[in-house]
């Protein structure tokens, strides 16, 4: 199956600081990217679905100017999550797809956010 | 909007049994129902994806069902085995998104 990575696998900062995840699809072009956010032991809620080339579309109840998506190319979305909180520490998980509804989504291996 | 549920939310079974997992949700106008296993800390694995023409799906001692119309989903698992354990996720895919369940934290024991 089609391999998407994330970039960093974990990472610390403090209050305040900003931080950029990236999402890659590898080995095939990905036409929307999801991004889902996990609470411990919790399922994974949907955040926000991006085109590339255009604006992405946040799920209710999450703030578009505090969670930064950027889907530039058909291989890369990014996430920043800006002035962060401690309570934005989670597990946030990328996802990739064609074009088409019925396509497989491919997953990322997650990114584990902590701030002090 | 979709809600996706998971029975049981826990599980624990000697190793050996076969075991059912159960997903239902509320709108049957899906595109495909997919089947994931996670493991503590770490990403997805996908283990079924079930299009919403077909009827199930199987891959070595895991089978999946897919009923639409009642809008169920089971995931069956054959002779168990300790490295089975792990949390299993089932997600619906309506129109652009996916819709996850809560999970069935399986638990087999020696």
């Amino acid at each position: 199956g089609a391999v998407v990575s994330q970039h960093p696998s974990r990472v610390i900062c403090k209050s305040g600081t900003s931080v950029k995840i990236e999402c890659r699809s590898l080995d095939f072009q990905a036409t929307t990217m999801f991004w889902y956010r996990q609470f411990p032991k919790k399922s994974l809620m949907l955040m926000a679905t991006s085109n590339e080339g255009s604006k992405a579309t946040y799920e209710q109840g999450v703030e578009k100017d505090k969670f930064l998506i950027n889907h530039a190319s058909l291989t890369l979305s990014t996430l920043t999550v800006t002035s962060a909180h401690p309570e934005d520490s989670s597990f946030y998980i990328c996802s990739a797809s064609g074009e088409r509804k019925a396509d497989t989504q491919y997953f990322g291996p997650g990114t584990r956010l902590t701030v002090l | 909007k979709q809600e996706v549920t998971q029975i049981p939310a826990a599980l624990s079974v000697p190793e050996g049994e076969n075991l059912v997992l159960n997903c239902s949700f509320t709108d049957s106008a899906i595109y495909n129902l997919q089947w994931f296993r996670q493991d503590p800390g770490k990403g997805l694995t996908s283990l079924l994806l079930i299009q919403s023409s077909q009827r199930e799906q199987t891959s070595g001692r895991l089978n999946a069902s897919l009923d639409k119309s009642s809008g169920r989903s089971t995931l069956y698992i054959a002779a168990s085995q300790p490295g089975d354990s792990a949390t299993y996720l089932c997600a619906v895919r309506n129109n652009n998104d996916m819709r996850f369940g809560a999970g069935t934290r399986l638990t087999v024991k020696p």
